[in-house]
C-alpha cells in the first residue's frame, strides 16, 4: 500500500506570495492532519480534516488554512508569505478511530 | 504544550540496546502513549504505542510503569539506521473524534559504529 505523498518536495517563494501545497493521504484513511516544523519551535499541530470538514485547529494565524476533498486528499494554503514561514510542512493521514498516524517526506517551503 | 519529558539527548553502541525513558506524570486513564522517531530529512515515523500493558513489534519493545507516568522505548539491537530523534507522544481522542500530536523536543539518539 503507497503510504503518504505529498507535492511539491520543495518549494521557494517571495514574501507576499501564496503558496498551495497537497497531500494525497494513505488509501482508506480519512482524517488527514498538518503540522510545521522549523528548528525554533519544532513540530507544531495546524489543522486535521476528516469527511471534508476541519476537525481540529492549531494556534496559527487565519493566513494558513487548509481543505479536504472527497477522495480524502487534501491542500493546505499560506497567504501573503512571510518569511518566517520557511518550514517543513508534514501531512500524516490515519483511519477513522486509530491514534495512530502516518507521515509524508514533507514539503520543504522556503520563503526569501 | 507536550505533557512528556524527555532527555535531549543519549548516545549507543552499535549492536548494543537502547533504553530511552519518557516522563509523563499528568498522563489521564485514557491516553495512549506513543512513540514516533525522525530520521534526518524525514517526516516523522510511528514506531510504537501502547496504554496499559508492555508491547512488542518488529521495530521496538515498549515498557510501561505500573502506574503509567512513565515508559521506555527498548530498541533491542540499535543500528545506525535508528539514529534519529525520537518523540514520546501522549495522544488522547479530543471530543469530535479529532486528535492531534503535541511533540515536545525529543530525544536525539546518536548511534556509535
Amino acid at each position: 500500500k503507497a503510504g503518504v505523498t505529498q507535492t511539491p518536495r520543495y518549494l521557494i517563494k517571495t514574501r507576499g506570495q501564496q503558496v498551495t501545497l497537497s497531500c494525497s493521504p494513505i488509501s482508506g484513511h480519512r482524517s488527514v492532519s498538518w503540522y510545521q516544523q522549523t528548528p525554533g519551535q519544532g513540530l507544531q499541530f495546524l489543522f486535521e480534516y476528516f469527511s471534508e470538514t476541519q476537525r481540529n485547529k492549531g494556534n496559527f494565524p487565519g493566513r494558513f488554512s487548509g481543505r479536504q476533498f472527497s477522495n480524502s486528499r487534501s491542500e493546505m494554503n499560506v497567504s501573503t508569505l512571510e518569511l518566517g514561514d520557511s518550514a517543513l510542512y508534514l501531512c500524516a493521514s490515519s483511519l477513522a478511530g486509530s491514534t495512530t498516524q502516518y507521515f509524508g517526506p514533507g514539503t520543504r517551503l522556503t520563503v526569501l | 504544550d507536550a505533557k512528556t519529558t524527555q532527555p535531549n539527548s543519549m548516545e549507543s553502541n552499535e549492536e548494543e540496546p537502547v533504553h530511552l525513558p519518557c516522563n509523563h506524570s499528568t498522563i489521564s486513564g485514557t491516553d495512549y502513549i506513543h512513540w514516533y522517531r525522525q530520521l534526518p530529512s524525514q517526516g516523522p515515523e510511528y514506531v510504537i504505542h501502547g496504554l496499559t500493558s508492555n508491547v512488542n513489534n518488529r521495530m521496538a519493545s515498549l515498557a510501561i510503569a505500573e502506574d503509567r507516568k512513565s515508559s521506555t522505548l527498548i530498541l533491542h539491537r540499535a543500528t545506525l539506521r535508528d539514529a534519529a530523534v525520537y518523540y514520546c507522544i501522549l495522544v488522547g481522542v479530543a471530543q469530535g473524534g479529532s486528535e492531534k500530536l503535541v511533540f515536545g523536543k525529543g530525544t536525539k539518539l546518536t548511534v556509535n559504529p
